[in-house]
């Protein structure tokens, strides 16, 4: 397998657009976990999902961001409108299993200028 | 809710050195994560260890449950060491929290 993809790698917008990050999961992992990374808050969980379901999105900052797993091999984060402060460095991983290690995908780095 | 605390924040070593770094948390977990983020950003599961200690190379982690307290260890560290090193536990199901992580540069 090739591990954990996410795509792009690297976005630049401008504030106000609509942002779409993509990921797709390692095949058979059933949980799909979402991070953001910034210099000031460190890594942050936003949302995972279990069996294609979310789970817990407590971590979601504001009504902006929304995430979707249609199916088992694909998710998104979406952010609308996006802000300067969106700004980060946004993980995508995944595991077999509850409490199980997590592989992550390479981060998708966002700016927002 | 969990808080991590680790330490230090920044690490300098030489080659050849023995590393630690610690990681304490203040309510009881399941289990605790290592894991490893290169310069390049991507990040890699080191560890996940719920008791006793775990050696993979020459990584070693232990962890004290009673003590809330974990430690990362780098035997003969390398150049290619050179990592910030995180410590995660969960807040409640699979909701981790992460330390701030500790910089490591190991010089040759």
């Amino acid at each position: 397998d090739a591990g954990v993809i996410q795509s792009p790698r690297h976005e630049v917008t401008e504030m106000g657009q609509e942002v779409t990050l993509r990921c797709k999961p390692i095949s058979g992992h059933d949980y799909l976990f979402w991070y953001r990374q910034t210099m000031m808050r460190g890594l942050e969980l936003l949302i995972y999902f279990n069996n294609n379901v979310p789970i817990d999105d407590s971590g979601m900052p504001e009504d902006r961001f929304s995430a979707k797993m249609p199916n088992a091999s694909f998710s998104t984060l979406k952010i609308q409108p996006s802000e300067p402060r969106d700004s980060a460095v946004y993980f995508c991983a995944s595991s077999s299993q509850a409490n199980t290690e997590a592989f992550f995908g390479q981060g998708t780095r966002l700016t927002v200028v | 809710k969990n808080e991590v605390e680790q330490s230090p924040q920044n690490l300098t070593a030489q080659e050849g050195e023995f590393i630690t770094i610690n990681c304490s948390y203040s309510v009881g977990i399941s289990a605790l994560h290592w894991l490893q983020q290169h310069p390049g950003g991507g990040i890699v599961s080191l560890f996940m260890l719920s008791s006793g200690k775990k050696k993979h190379g020459r990584l070693i982690a232990t962890i004290n449950i009673q003590e809330k307290h974990s430690s990362l260890h780098i035997t003969a560290s390398h150049p290619r060491d050179s990592a910030v090193y995180i410590c995660a536990v969960p807040q409640y199901g699979n909701k981790l929290v992460f330390g701030a992580g500790t910089i490591l540069r190991v010089k040759s």
